[in-house]
């Protein structure tokens, strides 16, 4: 079955505390992106990769750091989470040529204390 | 630049009862767009996309929407809803294959 998936799907984490999302697909797609939703804002891109090894800033990057070693995988990285990073977080993929269609993962809820 | 602006954030309406989504978009450049439809506690589904061509587009779940290039709109349609429809609505545009700009969604409860 064609997906994205994400791990875990909930976390609760102190200030301060080094945390990975983690995040792959199986489509063999080229692109990846990482979203954090917010009630009143919709979904604001993070960060998003064009294939392995190349990265690039979306909206909200501030706090955050991503790698892209593999094609299928695109972890998110937070080294210093803090309150404001308490947030409902999305991955995606996109196959070139598809005009941005993106396929979205499960979601992985964040709580920062 | 690309920003969306989802006119409505609540929209209750009565089961059988037609409902609109609004959305405008401003970009500098062509966009491609997208409607999403969140259930609650999942994560998000394209209900339809438009990428050239006729600007009536129909999706799934017996929606549509009508691409209007002149008035940047964008707005989403269903004749008659059901119950299973309760959900938030996210318009989206994008300029290429990799970034997306999603509206503030609107909250769609639909009522027996």
């Amino acid at each position: 079955e064609a997906q994205v998936t994400q791990n875990p799907r909930y976390l609760i984490t102190v200030t301060g505390k080094k945390l990975t999302v983690t995040c792959s697909q199986n489509m063999n797609h080229e692109y990846m992106s990482w979203y954090r939703q917010d009630p009143g804002l919709g979904l604001r891109q993070i960060y998003y990769s064009m294939n392995v090894e190349v990265t690039d800033k979306g909206d909200v990057p501030e706090g955050y750091k991503v790698s892209r070693k593999e094609k299928r995988n695109f972890p998110l990285i937070l080294e210093s989470p803090s309150p404001n990073q308490t947030s409902l977080y999305f991955c995606a993929s996109t196959k070139s040529g598809q005009g941005g269609e993106q396929y979205f993962g499960p979601g992985t809820r964040l709580t920062v204390t | 630049a690309q920003s969306v602006t989802q006119l409505d954030s609540q929209v209750p309406v009565f089961e059988e009862a037609p409902v609109e989504l609004r959305c405008n978009y401003s970009s500098s450049v062509s966009v491609y767009l997208f409607w999403y439809v969140q259930y609650p506690n999942q994560g998000l589904q394209l209900l339809l996309k438009y990428l050239s061509g006729s600007t009536l587009v129909k999706g799934i779940n017996g929606f549509e929407a009508e691409f209007n290039k002149s008035q940047t709109s964008f707005h989403l349609r269903k004749p008659s809803v059901h119950i299973s429809d309760t959900a938030e609505y996210f318009c989206a545009v994008s300029p290429n294959d990799y970034k997306l700009s999603f509206g503030a969604g609107t909250t769609v409860t639909v009522r027996a």
